[in-house]
């Protein structure tokens, strides 16, 4: 069984601070890692990519990904009260099509 | 902007009818999924599909689950006598090429079994 296991929270921040967002997973093999945000009632909505050991930079956003611990993460700087939604880590595998997601960490940002 | 369509966005149905979810993934993607998610729970994948075939299903896909792609544009998923645990919302998701590895989703339908 591959799992994906993140911490469902919820977590608060101030307006303006970071968040910091972790997933870990089982499969060693695993490739290809996502982070998606999903608003209540809404669908997954890819936010950011990352495929080698490291930091990988979007605008506000910062994935790292330690495959050797088996561990992603997602730093949101300068949260805003839009960034308020429940974040969703997917893992693919070496093999296969699918996608493996987390349960999903709900994040607050407080204005 | 391209979009995954889904249709309907609501299905309310009696235990032990049949449903057909609907899709129409973005017209250049080639691998075509459905996952559902239940009220609260994690997405849940249940089938793939490629080269108009399945390509990998879940355990969740059992025999009173299929996928058609009838006409080359929409990609449907049928659950032939359904069941209270098949509440939940299901989302279709396609995806250009297994290199490019962006999974895009339509807006769900939100399935009610009574």
């Amino acid at each position: 069984q591959k799992e994906v296991e993140q911490n469902s929270g919820p977590l608060s921040v101030p307006e303006g601070a970071i968040a910091s967002l972790n997933c870990t997973y089982s499969d060693r093999g695993s490739q290809s890692f996502f982070w998606y945000r999903q608003y209540s009632g809404k669908s997954p909505e890819l936010i950011m990519s990352i495929y080698s050991n490291g930091d990988k930079e979007d605008g506000r956003f910062t994935a790292q990904l330690n495959k050797a611990s088996q561990y992603v993460s997602l730093l949101i700087r300068d949260s805003q009260p839009s960034d308020s939604a429940t974040y969703l880590c997917a893992v693919s595998p070496n093999t296969g099509n699918q996608f493996y997601f987390g349960t999903g960490t709900s994040l607050t940002v407080i204005p | 902007e391209p979009e995954v369509t889904q249709t309907p966005s609501h299905q309310v149905t009696q235990m032990g009818q049949e449903v057909i979810l609907r899709c129409v993934p973005i017209s250049n993607h080639l691998y075509f999924y459905w996952y559902r998610q239940i009220l609260g729970q994690k997405v849940e994948f249940l089938v793939s599909f490629y080269n108009n075939e399945i390509s990998e299903k879940s355990e969740i896909f059992d025999d009173q689950f299929s996928v058609e792609r009838p006409d080359g544009s929409n990609f449907t998923l049928k659950i032939r006598s359904t069941k209270l645990e098949d509440s939940a919302m299901y989302f279709c998701a396609s995806m250009v090429a297994r290199s490019n590895e962006k999974l895009f989703f339509g807006s769900g339908t939100q399935l009610s079994v009574l």
